[in-house]
């Protein structure tokens, strides 16, 4: 694999505001993806960063830092259908016109009552 | 609608027999993608295709072999050569370029009996 990781698993309290972290090989790097997938479904699109800096997107927002090899994706206000799998994606090119988008393992979120 | 398109979404095969996964695109997309999700885990990239007539393997190819013979089709085959082939397989499209998100297919779970 390119040694991307995250959290396995974590819980949160419903109305509140989680941070779910991803660091990543920047060899190759050329922008990084968030995506939610629930449980027996497609992966849906959330955030793409390919900047240093925060991009904020409604209740969501993602961080890069491309010299630390990390990005963070943050959930505000956080609801009981935010329970779910969220997968930091690093796009990688290896040279010449080709992109690779690969996957961590992904942070299995469970929001609480 | 345009959209990318997996069939069948559940697929039961007898071990030892080859099985072929559609997953078709009319976003006139470059880059399709070939990806395998075990319970619990992440997304490990099978093939990856950037044109036409052209693929690369990715981290998981071995046991699997696919075609570009169209900009719109992707097919996977799972061969009797992959000692574990049940999972649930993810098709996605994109433009190719470094900051446009990979659009899934529904999936399909293949089961090996």
């Amino acid at each position: 694999g390119q040694n991307i990781d995250q959290p396995t698993e974590m819980t949160a309290t419903e109305g509140a505001i989680v941070q779910i972290n991803c660091t990543y090989q920047t060899s190759g790097f050329n922008g990084l993806f968030w995506y939610q997938q629930h449980a027996g479904e497609a992966p849906t699109f959330l955030s793409y960063n390919v900047l240093d800096g925060l991009e904020e997107k409604g209740r969501f927002s993602s961080f890069l830092s491309r010299s630390k090899g990390y990005s963070y994706l943050l959930l505000k206000e956080l609801q009981m259908k935010d329970s779910a799998s969220y997968l930091c994606a690093p796009l990688m090119n290896y040279g010449g016109a080709t992109n690779k988008l690969i996957f961590g393992t992904g942070t299995l979120l469970a929001v609480q009552p | 609608d345009g959209g990318i398109t997996q069939s069948p979404k559940y697929l039961f095969r007898k071990e030892g027999q080859n099985v072929t996964l559609s997953c078709e695109q009319n976003l006139n997309h470059d880059a399709m993608y070939w990806y395998r999700q075990d319970p619990g885990q992440g997304l490990r990239l099978i093939y990856y295709s950037q044109i036409v007539n052209d693929f690369q393997k990715g981290d998981i190819a071995e046991g699997y072999s696919v075609s570009r013979e169209k900009k719109e089709s992707f097919p996977l085959t799972v061969t009797s050569a992959q000692k574990n082939p049940t999972a649930f397989y993810l098709c996605a499209s994109s433009t190719g370029g470094a900051n446009t998100e990979a659009f899934f297919g529904q999936g399909t779970r293949l089961t090996v009996v």
